[in-house]
């Protein structure tokens, strides 16, 4: 069955510090990756998707994510926090055949500190 | 363009009520998914229509039901409303992409 996990429930970093979050799939084909990010409140941005190609793929708002097939993870990555990535991020699965059904990850709930 | 658009935003119920929430996708797009996103379960697909026609389902009961327009827009739907009703949903829309846009949520809170 397709899953997503998010290992990490909450992440803390000072302002200023790199980021990693991480995401490992289960999916029995090549899948589509996203990130998408969460502010209270509001619905979902995509922050960057991977579906062929480039194993490394650069985002919005200085994020980026790279595709490890072998390790079946898609973290995400950022060199230099700001306070207002304070945010949740979600990590998705989709490309089921004839869909566009996606299957979320439990969500990473990031705090910056000043 | 404008985004994906939803109302109401918020809507407060009792239990036993039933509840619509309307979606309007980007314009062209013909795909629109429904999530519910919950503090205990996370986001969940609720189902997703193209063309007028569902083309997938979730693992929620049959309270739960949704339609296409023609013109795309989606309504969901939710009878005898229960407590653990209570959440975010989500409309999304897509072209042929496979990316999917979502909207801002409609707040459901059933008392």
């Amino acid at each position: 069955a397709q899953s997503v996990t998010q290992p990490d429930i909450h992440i803390t970093v000072s302002e200023g510090a790199s980021l990693e979050l991480r995401c490992n799939y289960s999916y029995g084909a090549t899948p589509y990756l996203f990130w998408y990010v969460q502010s209270p409140g509001q619905g979902l941005q995509l922050l960057l998707k991977y579906f062929s190609g480039d194993t490394l793929v650069q985002g919005i708002k200085g994020f980026e994510a790279e595709f490890k097939r072998s390790q079946s993870s898609f973290n995400l990555r950022k060199p230099s926090v700001h306070w207002s990535d304070a945010a949740e991020y979600f990590c998705a699965v989709g490309g089921i055949t004839g869909t566009y059904k996606y299957i979320f990850g439990t969500g990473t709930r990031l705090k910056v500190l000043a | 363009k404008a985004g994906v658009t939803q109302t109401p935003r918020y809507l407060i119920k009792t239990r036993g009520q039933q509840v619509t929430l309307s979606c309007s996708p980007i314009s062209g797009h013909r795909s629109v998914s429904w999530y519910q996103q919950t503090p205990g379960q996370g986001l969940q697909f609720l189902f997703e229509y193209f063309s007028e026609t569902q083309r997938n389902k979730g693992n929620f009961p049959g309270r739960f039901s949704g339609r296409q327009f023609s013109n795309s827009r989606s309504e969901m739907n939710v009878s005898t409303l229960e407590l653990g009703d209570s959440a975010l949903y989500l409309c999304a829309s897509s072209d042929r992409g496979n990316e999917q846009f979502f909207g801002p949520g409609t707040r459901l809170t059933v008392l």
